[in-house]
Order: structure tokens, then C-alpha cells, then sequence
């Protein structure tokens, strides 16, 4: 089965610092890659995601992040974040299995922004 | 407008009962999803459905039943089987498997067994 890794569980950062999460999966076929928030006390919604073409994808509030196939990654990055980005992240994986496709999520990375 | 809608929110059990946790989507997805989320260990796939009247078991579905006798709901049973039910329960849709424009979530049910 496929395995999604986010390195860092906890991060604290002030305003204004740049931002970088890690995730790498282990699958070696064409996968799809997202990056998912979750906001205190608000649904899970998608902040990008990489299907084809450019590796380096751009999502909603600045984010971005960079499919490397070699090194199975697809980091998260924001040059500046805000006290408004405290919040869960979630790394996940669509692979191919069997005619269906199995998404897979990481542990997650809960950030915090202080002001 | 459109979206998922989980209920209850909150939901109490007793030990050794049953309980079904419902799941309703108006996007018109095809596949729908079902996870848990516990503290430090992300989401974990219950079980998902591709299309209607058929569905696949995810890492953990034992003690878990679903049904897909429609295309717009999910429900989810959460058996006396189920050894550590108390959790966070979520359920997510998206056009298709190939989710290509990513997977929609539902504000999700707690529940606790008491």
C-alpha cells in the first residue's frame, strides 16, 4: 500500500518567515499530488495539486509546491507566511490500483504562526 | 450550493451498539470517500465507493460497514466490532477516482462512546 510521509508534525514560525513542508510518498508510478489546509474549526479544502506538466504547482494564498519524481517529493513551500496560515496541513497521494484510484493522506503538519 | 453534508456532528454511543453516520453529496460525484481522523495520525481510509451499488475497503475498515445504493449518499456504519470507534469521522467526495479536481470534504461527525 501506498505510504505519504510529512516530516515535520510541528512547526512554529513567526510573520514573516518563509515556509517549507516536507512530504514524500513511496509509490513509483504516476501518482496524483495535493496539498490539502484544514483551518481551525473549518472543513479540509485544496490548496493545489499536481497532475502533469509543470512541477512546480501554484496554489491558492501564496503556496506552492514542487514535484521532484526522483526524490518522490512534493514539498510545500510560502516565501512569507501569515498568523492567518496557522493551521493543519495535509500532504496526499492518488495512485492507480485495480481500475480505481486509492488516496492516501499524510499524518499531517500542524502549523503555527505567531504574530 | 453545493457541497457534503455529514450528520449529526456530535454523536454519542453506548458500547456494543451500532450507529450510522450519514453522508449526503448535491455535487453529483461519482466516488465518495470515507475517513477518520485521530490526533497525530492524519486521515486513514474507512472505505471508498467509485460508483454506485459498489464500494472497496480502505486500511481500515474493520468494524465498519458501508452501503451505495445511491449516488448521492454514503452512509457509514460504525459496528460494536469497531474496538476504538471514538474518533472524528470525515467523508469526502470527487468527480471520479482520478479526482482531478481534487477531493471535496464534509464538516464531519465526532463521535464518542460512552
Amino acid at each position: 500500500a501506498q505510504s505519504v510521509s510529512q516530516h515535520n508534525h510541528h512547526v512554529i514560525l513567526s510573520e514573516a518567515a518563509s515556509l517549507e513542508l516536507g512530504c514524500n510518498y513511496s509509490y513509483g508510478g504516476t501518482v496524483n499530488l495535493f496539498w490539502y489546509v484544514q483551518y481551525p474549526g473549518q472543513h479540509l479544502q485544496l490548496l493545489l495539486k499536481y497532475f502533469s506538466g509543470d512541477p512546480l504547482v501554484k496554489g491558492i494564498k501564496g503556496f506552492e509546491a514542487e514535484f521532484i519524481k526522483s526524490k518522490f517529493s512534493f514539498n510545500l513551500r510560502k516565501p512569507s507566511v501569515q498568523w492567518s496560515d496557522t493551521a493543519e496541513y495535509f500532504c496526499a497521494v492518488n495512485e492507480p490500483s485495480g481500475g480505481s484510484y486509492i488516496p492516501t493522506f499524510g499524518r499531517g503538519t500542524s502549523l503555527i504562526v505567531h504574530p | 450550493d453545493g457541497g457534503i453534508t455529514q450528520s449529526p456532528k456530535y454523536l454519542f454511543r453506548k458500547e456494543g451498539q451500532n450507529v450510522t453516520l450519514s453522508c449526503e453529496q448535491n455535487l453529483n460525484h461519482d466516488a465518495m470517500y470515507w475517513y477518520r481522523q485521530d490526533p497525530g495520525q492524519g486521515l486513514r481510509l474507512i472505505y471508498y465507493s467509485q460508483i454506485v451499488n459498489d464500494f472497496q475497503k480502505g486500511d481500515i475498515a474493520e468494524g465498519y460497514s458501508v452501503s451505495r445504493e445511491k449516488k448521492e449518499s454514503f452512509p457509514l456504519t460504525v459496528t460494536s466490532a469497531q474496538k476504538n470507534p471514538t474518533a472524528f469521522y470525515l467523508c469526502a467526495s470527487s468527480i471520479g477516482g482520478t479526482a482531478s479536481y481534487g477531493y471535496t470534504f464534509g464538516s464531519g461527525t465526532r463521535l464518542t462512546v460512552v
